[in-house]
């Protein structure tokens, strides 16, 4: 059974400073997919990158970044340059190819907290 | 604007009484599911959705209905709500094009319910 660890359950970080996001995934599937959630005090969850387990790419979108190593199976999440506005909850999940759907298996979450 | 549309958005009941919580999604999309958020777990999967007349169980359905009877619906039932339901509840929509488990998933705003 697919399962994803967040061993982070709450950070704190002054801004403007770097952080890093942990997720550990587990899965017997050779094709699977991860994703990573944020979800605003507000309570929506905004989508914000989908990594195939064929792509090792490290990918980086502005002041977003995200490493991703299958030989230790993880996809870390690095946020440079910390705003207020980054405070949130960040989700990794995965979804294996061939289950149910589009079932997404979710870590129980980071709690960011960004402070002046 | 491409969303998915739950209501209500706040409800307090009490234990014992049925209770629906509708899902729309305007996107045509083929697979919708029911997921809850409950602190130090993340989400998990309820039930889920293939296409009309094509339900099944996600990771924790006991307590749960659901139907899908029209392709943008997906109400959500609670036949006899007790405070263990008391939780965050999103419903979530996507295309099944291309690969099982590729599609993101476009999320409500979500649904908190609290059972007395």
């Amino acid at each position: 059974a697919q399962k994803v660890t967040q061993a982070q359950t709450e950070i704190s970080v002054v801004e403007k400073e770097d952080v890093t996001l942990d997720c550990v995934y587990e899965t017997r599937d050779t094709t699977y997919y991860l994703f990573w959630y944020k979800q605003p005090p507000s309570g929506e969850l905004v989508f914000l990158i989908r990594r195939n387990s064929f792509d090792e790419q490290n990918e980086i979108s502005g002041r977003y970044s995200w490493n991703f190593q299958k030989s230790t199976s993880s996809f870390n999440f690095t946020i440079t340059a910390s705003q207020v506005v980054d405070s949130a909850v960040y989700f990794c999940a995965l979804s294996e190819a061939g289950g149910g759907g589009n079932k997404l298996t979710f870590g129980t979450g980071t709690q960011l907290k960004v402070e002046l | 604007e491409a969303q998915v549309t739950q209501n209500p958005r706040y409800l307090i009941t009490v234990t014992g009484k049925k209770l629906t919580v509708t899902c729309s999604q305007n996107m045509n999309h083929e697979y919708m599911s029911w997921y809850r958020q409950d602190p130090g777990l993340g989400l998990r999967q309820i039930y889920y959705s293939m296409n009309v007349e094509v339900t099944d169980k996600g990771d924790v359905p006991e307590g749960y209905k659901v139907s899908r009877k029209e392709k943008r619906n997906f109400p959500l039932i609670l036949e006899s709500p007790s405070p263990n339901q008391t939780s965050l509840y999103f419903c979530a929509s996507s295309s099944r094009t291309g690969i099982s488990g590729a599609n993101v998933l476009t999320f409500g705003a979500g649904s908190r319910l609290t059972v007395l």
